[in-house]
């Protein structure tokens, strides 16, 4: 399962509060990506990281906030949460030379009310 | 990346090989067919992936055909666990890049005992 843990796994908040969630990977791997999943819209990328500090947008960035200070970590940050947030948030790692092949963690459930 | 066409769904009988096609017709020479799975509340799972070759692992077959425009990813002896959605993604390995992975409709497989 490549090692990868996320954080919590399913979290309840309210509109306008901030969450972050966490993914953590045990095995070095320089790639960390974040991806949301939603009825009709597939996986979507929101962030993803190639090294430590070093994070770009994916296609659906608006609102989400990243940072990885340690290479085991990735961070995803909603500053002030919306319903549209409502989602199944998924972590990835790359392995080896390709950042093809992907391996995904549990995902994490939020929900905002 | 070209474009894939999956059936939306197909049953097996477990114990069955479990035979999903894939239509790349505009595939390019240097892209690759990934094949992911994503069983009901899991993140995705890598499965295989392959250039012009046929490929075998652990979980599965890929055939590709000659001229590279469908390809099949066989389940040998299929179980009930193998019940989920599947992703044929076709896509160039990015190596040093890191887009993000793009997940069509899939194949609903279901294992029927």
């Amino acid at each position: 399962d490549a090692g990868i843990t996320q954080s919590p796994r399913h979290k309840v908040t309210e509109t306008g509060t901030p969450v972050t969630l966490r993914c953590h990977q045990t095995e070095n791997h320089r790639y960390m990506y974040w991806y949301r999943q939603d009825p009709g819209h597939g996986l979507r990328l929101i962030h993803y990281s190639y090294g430590v500090k070093d994070t770009d947008k994916g296609e659906v960035s608006d609102g989400y906030s990243v940072s990885r200070s340690k290479t085991e970590d990735f961070l995803l940050t909603l500053e002030s949460a919306t319903s549209s947030q409502t989602s199944v948030y998924f972590c990835a790692i790359a392995t080896g030379p390709s950042t093809d092949t992907q391996y995904f963690g549990p995902g994490t459930r939020l929900t905002v009310l | 990346d070209a474009k894939t066409t999956q059936p939306p769904s197909m049953d097996c009988a477990e114990g069955r090989a479990a035979n999903l096609p894939c239509n790349h017709s505009t595939i390019s020479g240097n892209e690759y067919v990934y094949w992911y799975r994503q069983i009901h509340s899991q993140g995705p799972q890598y499965i295989i992936h392959g250039l012009k070759n046929n490929e075998t692992n652990e979980m599965a077959s890929l055939i590709i055909t000659e001229d590279r425009k469908s390809s099949t990813l066989i389940l040998p002896h299929a179980t009930l666990r193998d019940t989920a959605v599947y992703y044929c993604i076709v896509r160039e390995n990015s190596g040093g890049g890191a887009d993000g992975l793009t997940f069509g409709k899939g194949t609903h497989l279901i294992i029927q005992p």
